[in-house]
C-alpha cells in the first residue's frame, strides 16, 4: 500500500541548534516532494519543493534533502529558533495535480 | 502575493443546518482549488478537486451530495456542508494552484487558506 510517513513523535531540540526532520514513502514515485509548516489552527504555508532530479535545495536556514532510492527526504532547519516551533509537513505530488500528505512532525524549540 | 482567505474562520452550528464556506484567491486566478478536511494531529485529507467552470471530482469516499462543491469563478470556490451532523465537525482548509508558482512552474506549488473550524451541535 501506498504510504507517506513522518514520525509521529515530536522533536524537542535547543535553540541554535540543528532540527532534522524525517519523511519516508513507499509505493510512490513522486515528480517532486514539497515541505510545508503548519500552525495549530492555521492552514499549512508552503516552504521548500525539490524535484526527483534534484539532491538538495536551500532557502535561508531550511535545507531539504531527497533520496529516490531510499525513498526518503530529510528537512533540515539550522540556528533553530523558537518562532520555528510548529508542525512541519511533508507532501508528495503523485501527478493530476494530486498531492497527498504526511501527518506531519511537531518540532519544539526551546529557548 | 498567492494568498488565499476563507470565510468564516469559526462557525458553530446545530445539527441538520447547512454551513456555506468561502474559499478565495485575493491576488491571484486559481483554475484549480482542493478542499481538504483535518482531524486533530492527522494529515489533511482531500475531498476534493474544484476546477472553474466544471464539476468538482471528489475523492473516494466523500459523499457529493453532502460536500457540495462550487467553483463559480477563477477566485471563488464554496464548499457546503449539507444536513451537518456533530460527525462533520472538523478543521476545512481550502486551497488554491496558481499558474505561476514560486518554483515557476504552473501548478506545482498549491498556497492554502487559513482554515475553517466547524462545530455541529
Amino acid at each position: 500500500s501506498q504510504k507517506i510517513e513522518q514520525n509521529s513523535e515530536a522533536l524537542n531540540i535547543q535553540e541554535g541548534k540543528t532540527a532534522t526532520l524525517t519523511c519516508n514513502y513507499t509505493n510512490y514515485s513522486p515528480a517532486y516532494l514539497q515541505w510545508y509548516r503548519q500552525d495549530p489552527g492555521r492552514g499549512p504555508v508552503f516552504l521548500l519543493l525539490i524535484r526527483e532530479n534534484e539532491k538538495e535545495k536551500r532557502k535561508e536556514r531550511l535545507k531539504v534533502t531527497f533520496d529516490t532510492t531510499l525513498k526518503q527526504s530529510l528537512f533540515h532547519i539550522t540556528a533553530s529558533q523558537p518562532a520555528d516551533s510548529a508542525t512541519y509537513l511533508c507532501a508528495l505530488y503523485t501527478g493530476g495535480f494530486k498531492t497527498i500528505f504526511g501527518a506531519g512532525t511537531r518540532l519544539f524549540v526551546k529557548a | 502575493g498567492a494568498v488565499v482567505s476563507q470565510h468564516p474562520s469559526r462557525v458553530i452550528c446545530k445539527s441538520g443546518t447547512s454551513v456555506k464556506i468561502e474559499c478565495r484567491s485575493l491576488d491571484f486566478q486559481a483554475t484549480t482549488m482542493f478542499w481538504y478536511r483535518q482531524f486533530p494531529k492527522k494529515s489533511l485529507m482531500l475531498m476534493a478537486t474544484s476546477n472553474e467552470g466544471s464539476k468538482a471530482t471528489y475523492e473516494q469516499g466523500v459523499e457529493k451530495d453532502k460536500f457540495l462543491i462550487n467553483h463559480a469563478s477563477l477566485t471563488l470556490s464554496t464548499l457546503t456542508v449539507t444536513s451537518a451532523h456533530p460527525e462533520d465537525s472538523s478543521f476545512y482548509i481550502c486551497s488554491a494552484h496558481t499558474t505561476s508558482g514560486t518554483s515557476g512552474r504552473a501548478g506545482e506549488t498549491q498556497y492554502f487558506g487559513p482554515g475553517t473550524r466547524l462545530l455541529v451541535l
